[in-house]
């Protein structure tokens, strides 16, 4: 059962333009969503976070965006550049036996083309 | 600061055979987890550790074993490697326990079983 879903396997972008990756989620207990980016041969790297109560944080030319009643978020990236190419993960942070714990989707692989 | 490091970067194993992926981190961090992604898949978490002393599984802890007798280092033993622990590891770590809390991965272990 996955709890965390991104259904695009891969996206391409002109650069410049706006990239959207899109994550759905069906456990209504997370308490906050995360972005990864991960380059070929790299571990993931943090790219932005948002709490369960909040629709919107902004980091520069990525922004999060979160609609609990569609159980839904996505990652805007604006302008798109070709060092954005990589797999972004989702990931999704729930407290069960007192630590939080993360489930992450499977990955979107955004390339941006020059 | 080398943040997280993993040894072996690769290894090809038999069925049966055993071995331990080492992961070690210089940022003084509690919190320290492994995860394995296989191909077309999201990172699942096998263990995690929230200090010294201190391990408890995670979804797919199965035919692993881990232990955290220093802050710095966290090794996840295989016995008895089987096909379905081909994978690529990631350790992470990170100094909160907080859900939004980023976590910093290694650059992966790939491991085969033949």
């Amino acid at each position: 059962d996955q709890q965390v879903k991104q259904n695009s396997p891969s996206l391409s972008v002109q650069e410049g333009r706006i990239s959207i990756l899109n994550c759905d989620y069906t456990n209504s207990m997370f308490d906050y969503f995360l972005w990864y980016k991960k380059y070929p041969a790299e571990g993931p790297t943090f790219l932005i976070s948002i709490s369960s109560i909040k629709d919107k944080n902004e980091d520069g030319r990525f922004t999060v965006f979160l609609n609990k009643s569609a159980k839904h978020l996505s990652l805007h990236i604006v302008p798109s550049q070709p060092g954005d190419s990589a797999v972004y993960f989702c990931a999704a942070s729930a407290r069960t036996s007192g630590t939080y714990k993360y489930i992450f989707g499977t990955g979107t692989r955004l390339k941006v083309l020059a | 600061n080398a943040g997280v490091t993993q040894t072996p970067k690769f290894r090809i194993l038999k069925i049966g055979q055993s071995m331990t992926l080492q992961c070690t981190q210089d940022m003084n961090h509690n919190y320290m987890y492994w995860y394995r992604q296989d191909p077309g898949m999201g990172l699942k978490l096998i263990y995690y550790s929230v200090g010294a002393g201190i391990t408890d599984k995670g979804e797919v802890p199965n035919g692993y074993n881990v232990s955290r007798s220093t802050t710095e280092d966290f090794p996840l033993r295989l016995e008895l490697a089987a096909p379905s622990q081909t994978s690529v590891y990631f350790c992470a770590s990170s100094g909160r326990g907080q859900g939004n809390n980023e976590q910093f991965f290694g650059p992966g272990t790939r491991l085969t079983v033949l």
